[in-house]
C-alpha cells in the first residue's frame, strides 16, 4: 500500500531558529514529491523533487530528496512568525496523489 | 479574480440530505480532483478527471459521485449525507501529460448534523 509519513507532527520554535521538516514515503512507482504550504486555507505549492540529490531553493526555503532512503527534507533557516502554517507532502506514485497528514509549525515571536 | 473558486464556501445540512459542491476553474487545466481534509488524516482524495469523458475513482469514494459537466467545471455530490462526512473539501487542477504542482480552491467546510 502506498504511504507518506511526515514527521515530527507538530514543532513550537522561536523566531530566527531553523527547522527540519521530514517525510518519508513508501509508493511503487515514485516519480516526484511536491511540498505544500497550508496556512488556514488552501494548500500552495513549494517544491517539486524528481531528482536524488539536488537541492531546491526559495529564500529561506530549501528542500532536497534521497531517492536510496526513500525521504525529503524541508530546511526552514532564521524562522519568522509567517511562517507558521501546516507543512504538506504529497506524492504522486501514478495519477494520484497521496498526502502525508502534514506537520504543523508554530513559531513564536 | 481567483483561478480556482469553489462552491459553496461554507454549508451545514442534516444527515440525509443530498448535497452538491460546485468547482470552477479559469486556468485552462485538463485534470481536475476532489479531495477532503479532516484533522489527523490529511488530504485524502476522492475522484479524480483527466478530462471531460474520464473520471476515476480515488481513495474514498464511496458515498460521493462527481461530474464533470466541461473542462472547467467538475462537481462533487454526496446523494444521503452522513455525519462522518463532516470535512473541509478542496478541489484542485494540474497541467495534462506530465505530474505538476496542482493548484488548490479555498474550500468548502461541510458541517452534517
Amino acid at each position: 500500500e502506498d504511504k507518506v509519513v511526515q514527521s515530527p507532527l507538530s514543532l513550537v520554535v522561536h523566531e530566527g531558529d531553523t527547522v527540519t521538516l521530514n517525510c518519508s514515503y513508501e509508493v511503487t512507482n515514485f516519480r516526484s514529491l511536491l511540498w505544500y504550504k497550508q496556512e488556514k486555507k488552501a494548500p500552495t505549492f513549494l517544491f517539486m523533487l524528481t531528482s536524488s540529490g539536488i537541492e531546491k531553493k526559495s529564500g529561506r526555503l530549501s528542500s532536497i530528496l534521497d531517492k536510496k532512503e526513500l525521504f525529503s527534507i524541508l530546511n526552514i533557516t532564521a524562522t519568522q512568525t509567517g511562517d507558521s502554517a501546516v507543512y504538506l507532502c504529497a506524492v504522486p506514485p501514478g495519477n494520484q496523489f497521496y498526502f502525508g497528514t502534514g506537520t504543523s509549525l508554530t513559531v513564536i515571536p | 479574480d481567483a483561478d480556482v473558486t469553489q462552491t459553496p464556501r461554507n454549508r451545514i445540512t442534516k444527515t440525509g440530505k443530498r448535497i452538491m459542491l460546485e468547482c470552477s476553474q479559469t486556468k485552462g487545466h485538463d485534470r481536475m480532483y476532489w479531495y477532503r481534509q479532516d484533522p489527523g488524516l490529511g488530504l485524502r482524495l476522492i475522484y479524480y478527471s483527466f478530462d471531460v469523458k474520464d473520471i476515476n475513482k480515488g481513495e474514498i469514494s464511496d458515498g460521493y459521485s462527481v461530474s464533470r459537466q466541461a473542462q472547467a467545471k467538475f462537481s462533487l455530490s454526496l446523494e444521503s449525507a452522513i455525519p462522518n462526512q463532516t470535512a473541509l473539501y478542496f478541489c484542485a487542477t494540474s497541467p495534462g501529460l506530465a505530474i505538476n504542482e496542482q493548484f488548490f480552491g479555498p474550500g468548502t467546510r461541510l458541517t452534517v448534523l
